[in-house]
């Protein structure tokens, strides 16, 4: 199974608080786990990535927490900002073949001020 | 500089319609892809190049055809166009994965957006 679900499809945070967005996969041969961004009429950004030999990986005020045995991760955005405003797509690929990067379905985070 | 570029940006035509979509990246990148995004925003990966040649080739139509006539261009010709081809196409690269400590990033275009009449 190649799928990656996420959740939820939107989500709307005040200026101040964290944002939350969970990807659960189904094969485990994925290694690598990217989050993009995506602001209205570009392409996606890669914004931070993790590898399944750590439980945790934090760039600023974004936090990936990875759990290997629960085949789930998800993106924690603190003191979420009106800025961070954008549809975020959590992604698995397998580092064995050529790159196909399977992406969840996206979320859409609206912070407000 | 742009990184990876995409033209045109938008692409309005009718049904039955034959259209070209072109992308070039400036990173030095050996693979390329194309994605679709549908109106749900919805990314499907289409096909990947490496070094000019196929190494994914999703369940997409033949209608749709790739072409990469070197590793820094890769084009996408749609043949008889349908309703349903409306979508955002996002052309993407990235580097080879021996050669580069950030080997899985890819770079995308900014995307072109087709609508089908």
């Amino acid at each position: 199974q190649q799928q990656v679900k996420q959740s939820p499809q939107s989500l709307i945070v005040q200026k101040g608080g964290i944002s939350i967005i969970n990807c659960a996969y189904e094969n485990t041969a994925f290694d690598y786990f990217p989050w993009y961004q995506q602001f209205p009429g570009k392409g996606p950004a890669l914004l931070i990535a993790i590898r399944p030999d750590v439980s945790e990986k934090k760039e600023g005020r974004f936090t990936i927490s990875f759990n290997k045995s629960a085949k789930q991760f998800s993106l924690h955005i603190m003191d979420s900002q009106p800025g961070d405003s954008a549809t975020y797509f959590c992604a698995a690929t397998n580092s064995g073949g050529y790159q196909k990067v399977t992406f969840g379905t996206g979320t859409k985070l609206q912070v407000i001020p | 500089d742009t990184a990876v570029s995409q033209t045109p940006k938008y692409l309005v035509t009718q049904m039955g319609n034959d259209k070209s979509i072109k992308c070039e990246q400036n990173l030095g990148h050996d693979t390329m892809y194309w994605y679709k995004q549908d109106s749900k925003k919805f990314l499907k990966i289409m096909f990947s190049y490496n070094n000019k040649e196929l190494i994914i080739n999703e369940t997409v139509p033949n209608r749709f055809s790739p072409k990469s006539p070197d590793k820094a261009h890769l084009n996408l010709h749609i043949n008889s166009l349908e309703l349903g081809d409306s979508a955002v196409y996002f052309c993407a690269s990235s580097a080879n994965l021996r050669l580069s400590g950030r080997s899985y990033e890819q770079y995308f275009g900014p995307g072109t957006r087709l609508t089908v009449t």
